[in-house]
């Protein structure tokens, strides 16, 4: 199984409502992470987890709140977020090894429309 | 700041020729360098790899050439199929888990 799963696949949400992205990977990486990507540009990373724990913050803004709850899934929580938040979030996983990261392995995507 | 540049936004190739998709970066302390693909609405599939020490790494019909001298990488698709129709990202690793992507390149085969 190489499957990287995010759910769900859109999402609309208000300016005011919080929401969350979910993802779930089952080939035992030890690493995740999730990448904004604009319209005709490339992916951006945001945030990287390391055995659970968060070892990258892109600078990203607080209404971006990430969670490890274990070794298999991803959160992203989502708070007060502004119309130019709206993009393809992409989870990605990978190992975790001393070589670092050799392939990751994406998610297809949240569409996310904040109105 | 762009530091992964793909400078042809589109490329139109013949099936069963050569496809040349070109990449180039500025920053020095990338170590190794990823080539993905993208069909639309779907998330980048890994194609190949190579680490900044080696200049030339093959795998079935791709294969990609670096050249850190010129801080240049080429990534060669033969024979090109439709099924290669795609958008090609040029990756570059920094600090062992910091992927940065390339402004991409739309590769068109046609029949």
């Amino acid at each position: 199984d190489t499957e990287v799963t995010q759910t769900p696949k859109h999402l609309v949400m208000g300016m005011t409502n919080k929401k969350s992205l979910k993802c779930e990977q089952h080939m035992g990486h030890r690493a995740m992470y999730w990448y904004k990507q604009k319209a005709k540009k490339p992916p951006e990373l945001m945030f990287v987890y390391s055995y659970e724990k968060l070892s990258i913050n892109e600078s990203v803004p607080s209404r971006f709140s990430p969670e490890c709850p274990n070794s298999s899934l991803l959160n992203l929580h989502l708070h007060a977020l502004q119309p130019e938040d709206s993009a393809l979030y992409l989870c990605a996983s990978s190992r975790a090894g001393v070589q670092g990261l050799v392939e990751a392995f994406f998610g297809q995507g949240t569409r996310l429309t904040v109105v | 700041d762009q530091q992964v540049k793909q400078n042809s936004p589109s490329l139109s190739v013949q099936e069963g020729r050569i496809s040349i998709l070109n990449c180039d970066y500025t920053n020095s302390m990338f170590d190794y360098f990823l080539w993905y693909k993208k069909y639309p609405a779907e998330g980048p599939t890994f194609l190949i790899s190579i680490s900044s020490i080696k200049d030339k790494n093959e795998d079935g019909r791709f294969t990609v050439f670096l050249n850190k001298s010129a801080k240049h990488l080429s990534l060669h698709i033969v024979p090109s199929q439709p099924g290669d129709s795609a958008v090609y990202f040029c990756v570059g690793r920094t600090g062992f888990q910091k992927l940065v992507f390339g402004t991409g390149t739309r590769l068109l085969v046609s029949p």
